[in-house]
């Protein structure tokens, strides 16, 4: 079974610059997150869905940040402009259920973020 | 929000079980406890997770006391590839059923 699948794997860009990243979930995984682990850190969650649907996004930073799933599978999230603060990495992680007490997430390997 | 304090490093050695302790002081009745690990440049691994019970399954066993305060993931033959750090995390389940990652144990296995 293929994992969670994240692209770029590395991303360098100056500040004020556009970025996106691209994730697609282990296949059937109907909840979907976007973490940020900046350096030394744990990761934070930045953007759950459920489907389509954003169900928790209060940890977004909507002035720079936005996030897309558009049929409930591959999502994107964007940061336009990019601030030197961004520099982390982005995680996405998949489950097959959000409301369930015991479902574990699935990590795909993260987008290393520079932005100089 | 329940939050998790974790020793920031330990060192074990190979073929030894290596014992990680966990505090969750503020942990309510229905949240869970899970414990994931992050290999250096890899996305976090899920490893072992409990409410009230101690629970095994191949990687790990979980001990979470009778209060409920504090927990221990025990590996019971730790080898060189179990070098990672280690994330105790308590998972909410009053709607948005968010993981709180803490900064983790940075686990060093030694030959």
């Amino acid at each position: 079974e293929a994992g969670v699948v994240q692209s770029p794997r590395y991303k360098i860009i100056e500040k004020k610059q556009p970025v996106a990243f691209w994730c697609n979930p282990i296949s059937g995984h109907n909840t979907l997150y976007w973490y940020r682990q900046n350096l030394g850190q744990g990761p934070e969650l930045l953007i759950r869905y459920e489907n389509e649907e954003a169900v928790d996004d209060s940890q977004l930073p909507k002035d720079r940040f936005s996030a897309e799933r558009l049929k409930g599978v591959d999502s994107t999230l964007k940061i336009q402009p990019a601030e030197l603060g961004d520099s982390a990495v982005y995680l996405c992680a998949s489950s097959p259920a959000g409301t369930s007490g015991g479902n574990e997430q699935f990590f795909g390997p993260g987008t290393r973020l520079t932005v100089l | 929000d329940a939050k998790t304090t974790q020793p920031p490093s330990m060192d074990c050695a190979e073929g030894r079980a290596a014992n990680l302790p966990c505090n969750h002081s503020t942990i309510s009745g229905n949240e869970y406890v899970y414990w994931y690990r992050q290999i250096h440049s890899q996305g976090p691994q899920y490893i072992i997770h409990g409410l009230k019970n101690n629970e095994t399954n191949e990687m790990a066993s979980l001990i979470i006391t009778e209060d409920r305060k504090s927990s221990t993931l025990i590996l019971p033959h730790a080898t060189l590839r179990d070098t990672a750090v280690y994330y105790c995390i308590v998972r909410v389940t009053s709607g948005t059923y968010k993981y709180i990652f803490g900064t983790g144990t940075r686990l060093k296995v030694l030959a």
